[in-house]
């Protein structure tokens, strides 16, 4: 059973860096068949997409438009984990962060990924002074 | 991007009864090359994270109770709960994984009449 383990700190000062980290269980980052996700949630942007590390063969990172300038994704093989970093945070980015896999798929069309189906148990991180 | 849009944003309805919920896509999210709706049903109690429900819109995930039913194809979808049970009150959101980035509706509230 593949689960998800997020830490981080649960308050950030604006124009700092937000970092939470997600260990997995039961799975590897460096799997070639799942892509590992960062999701946010709050009121106002209800559920957003920041961004994703994968690997096949090497590292692909994609990323949100809206955040691409301020968020990298790093896997760490060592402690099979991979991290959120964002940088010069406001209080709009206060919300609660998730961890998601996503199953890979490599077949005649090539590759693709389904829908997220293991979830972190969220960090509600606050961006304040 | 594509925007997913869903109604009702809530509903009530009484327990044994059927609960629809709708999403639109902006854009088909049907890859034409597997014949694959690349769409998926998320259910969210609160407190929780969103549990994935369906994907392919309509293949139940492991351990979902055959109540719920996903349908459609291209751009306009339903999930369907065949008799509401008291444990599904919760917020249910459509999602696109065709093309990043991913995107989510909106979600729908339902509730116990």
């Amino acid at each position: 059973q593949v689960q998800l383990q997020q830490s981080g700190p649960g308050l950030v000062k604006p124009s700092q860096t937000l970092s939470l980290t997600c260990a997995i269980s039961g799975d590897s980052v460096s799997s070639k068949s799942a892509a590992w996700n960062w999701i946010r949630q709050s009121p106002s942007r209800g559920l957003e997409w920041l961004g994703r590390t994968s690997y096949r063969s090497k590292w692909y990172n994609d990323y949100a438009v809206s955040v691409k300038s301020r968020i990298t994704i790093n896997p760490d093989t060592s402690k099979n984990l991979f991290s959120l970093q964002l940088i010069s945070v406001t209080p709009e980015d206060t919300a609660v962060y998730y961890c998601t896999r996503s199953v890979g798929y490599d077949d005649y069309i090539g590759y693709y990924y389904s829908a997220m189906d293991v979830w972190g148990q969220g960090t509600t991180v606050t961006v304040s002074s | 991007d594509i925007v997913m849009t869903q109604s009702p944003d809530s509903l009530a309805a009484s327990l044994g009864e059927r609960a629809t919920i709708n999403c639109k896509s902006s854009q088909s999210v049907l890859y034409g090359s597997n014949n694959k709706n690349y769409l998926a049903w998320y259910q969210q109690k609160p407190g929780q994270p969103p549990k994935l429900l369906i994907y392919w819109a309509s293949t139940r995930e492991s351990g979902v109770p055959d109540r719920f039913s996903g349908s459609g194809s291209g751009t306009d979808f339903t999930l369907t709960i065949s008799s509401l049970q008291a444990e599904d009150v919760a917020v249910y959101y459509c999602q696109q994984y065709f093309i990043i980035p991913l995107t989510f509706g909106g979600g729908t509230k339902v509730e116990i009449k």
